[in-house]
């Protein structure tokens, strides 16, 4: 079964900090993505990436970086973290073609205070 | 760009009732739907997809049928079970976007 893996799975940060959220995928797919979950607002795309290397920016990039260093690995980065990036944040990986599901990490739920 | 629309923020249902969970989206290519479910403290997985060749798509007693024409994908179950409480997700993409976008999720909760 495909697997996708996040650490840390919690994490509380101080407003100002920088913060890693990490993604490993065994699934030998070309295509990951971050999302961040909130209430009333579902999964919004942060960032995804379909190749080694390169990124390309979603819906809510603002305030976020990611870095694709390898085919299995997918990091979030926050730079200077905020109150507002309080959430849970998913990856997700998926085979090349927009018809493929995608399988999504356990989460990370991050806490800025 | 592509959205897609849940009306629905919250159902509750009694148990053995029928579930229908309303998605709509906008695309400007011919889309693929998903269903997704996330149970408490669980990662979403998917429930079910659109077809191309206008097959409806089943599983676990749930399914949805694309309707072009109104551009809706709704999810539609028979009979409730407790064990369908959960946050559903739709989801679209297309052949020029391979990163799906997400409605807003409802939350189905079934009570006995």
């Amino acid at each position: 079964e495909a697997a996708v893996t996040q650490s840390p799975r919690s994490k509380v940060a101080v407003t100002g900090g920088k913060v890693t959220l990490s993604c490993h995928q065994t699934n030998n797919h070309d295509y990951m993505y971050w999302y961040r979950q909130d209430t009333g607002h579902g999964l919004r795309l942060i960032h995804y990436s379909y190749v080694a290397d390169s990124t390309e920016k979603g819906d809510i990039p603002d305030g976020y970086k990611a870095s694709r260093p390898s085919q299995e690995n997918f990091s979030l980065i926050l730079e200077l973290a905020s109150l507002s990036q309080t959430a849970v944040y998913f990856c997700a990986s998926s085979e090349t073609e927009s018809s493929y599901e995608q399988y999504f990490g356990p989460g990370t739920r991050l806490t800025v205070l | 760009g592509d959205s897609v629309t849940q009306t629905e923020g919250l159902v509750t249902l009694t148990e053995g009732l029928p579930v229908m969970l309303n998605c709509t989206y906008q695309s400007t290519y011919s889309p693929f739907l998903f269903w997704y479910v996330q149970h408490l403290n669980e990662a979403p997985k998917l429930l079910l997809k659109s077809f191309t060749d206008n097959k409806r798509p089943e599983h676990q007693g749930f399914h949805a049928t694309l309707h072009k024409s109104s551009s809706s994908f709704h999810l539609q179950k028979s009979s409730a079970q407790l064990s369908d409480s959960a946050l559903y997700y739709c989801a679209l993409s297309d052949w020029n976007n391979n990163a799906p976008r997400f409605g807003a999720g409802t939350k189905l909760s079934v009570k006995p």
